[in-house]
């Protein structure tokens, strides 16, 4: 069974700038997160959705990052524009509804400079 | 806010050793879900327990959660150099987990 796929791995943008990471669920996975973890820390949920829906955002800078899913499947995380405090780790993680055990991609690590 | 806090933050054995790292944590659960993350990589779930469970254990895993004192502890039992990783527990409420900051393990050979 194919895990989370998560791109790109790794970019490095200056402040300002805009970058999106794309995360792909595990087939079937009707609930897929998005996790931010900064060096040193454990990950935070910044969104939430069960198919396309958003099921919880309330830890997600609206003013400055966005996601979507918009057909139930794969969904974009966007930040625009980024700040040096965006440095991290965004990992995404899917789920069967109902169920409490998290599926993790690898992550897409980011440098803001 | 991050919701459990493991203790200790860092933690050095032997090969064949025993690992022990604890979690407590603030409000009521659902369940405890520890996971392990290897470096640069994404995480990996091991075990969970529910709140009305006060032991389980898988293969040389073993977790217990005391729901009155609002901890857990994970013990890795004949440590390998495998098991070198970051450990997180994470609280659960409907199906939303919140994550310690975790306890980073290096099993030396």
């Amino acid at each position: 069974e194919a895990g989370v796929a998560q791109s790109p791995r790794y970019k490095i943008i200056e402040k300002r700038q805009s970058v999106a990471f794309w995360c792909n669920p595990i087939s079937g996975h009707a609930t897929l997160y998005w996790y931010q973890q900064i060096l040193g820390q454990g990950p935070k949920l910044l969104i939430q959705f069960q198919n396309n829906g958003v099921v919880d955002d309330s830890q997600l800078p609206k003013d400055r990052f966005s996601a979507e899913r918009l057909k139930g499947v794969d969904s974009t995380l966007k930040i625009q524009p980024a700040k040096l405090e965006d440095s991290a780790v965004y990992l995404c993680a899917s789920s069967l509804i109902g169920q409490n055990e998290q599926f993790f991609g690898p992550g897409t690590r980011l440098t803001v400079l | 806010s991050q919701q459990g806090e493991e203790d200790p933050q860092a933690l050095s054995i032997q090969e064949g050793e025993n690992a022990t790292m604890n979690c407590s944590y603030k409000t009521s659960i659902n369940n405890l879900q520890w996971y392990r993350q290897n470096s640069g990589r994404g995480l990996v779930h091991l075990i969970l327990i529910r709140s009305n469970e006060r032991e389980k254990h898988s293969g040389r895993l073993r977790v217990t959660l005391d729901t009155s004192k609002k901890s857990s502890s994970l013990l890795i039992t004949a440590s390998r150099a495998a098991d070198t990783a970051s450990y997180f527990c994470a609280t659960a409420n409907d199906y939303k987990l919140s994550f310690g900051a975790g306890t980073t393990v290096t099993v030396r050979a």
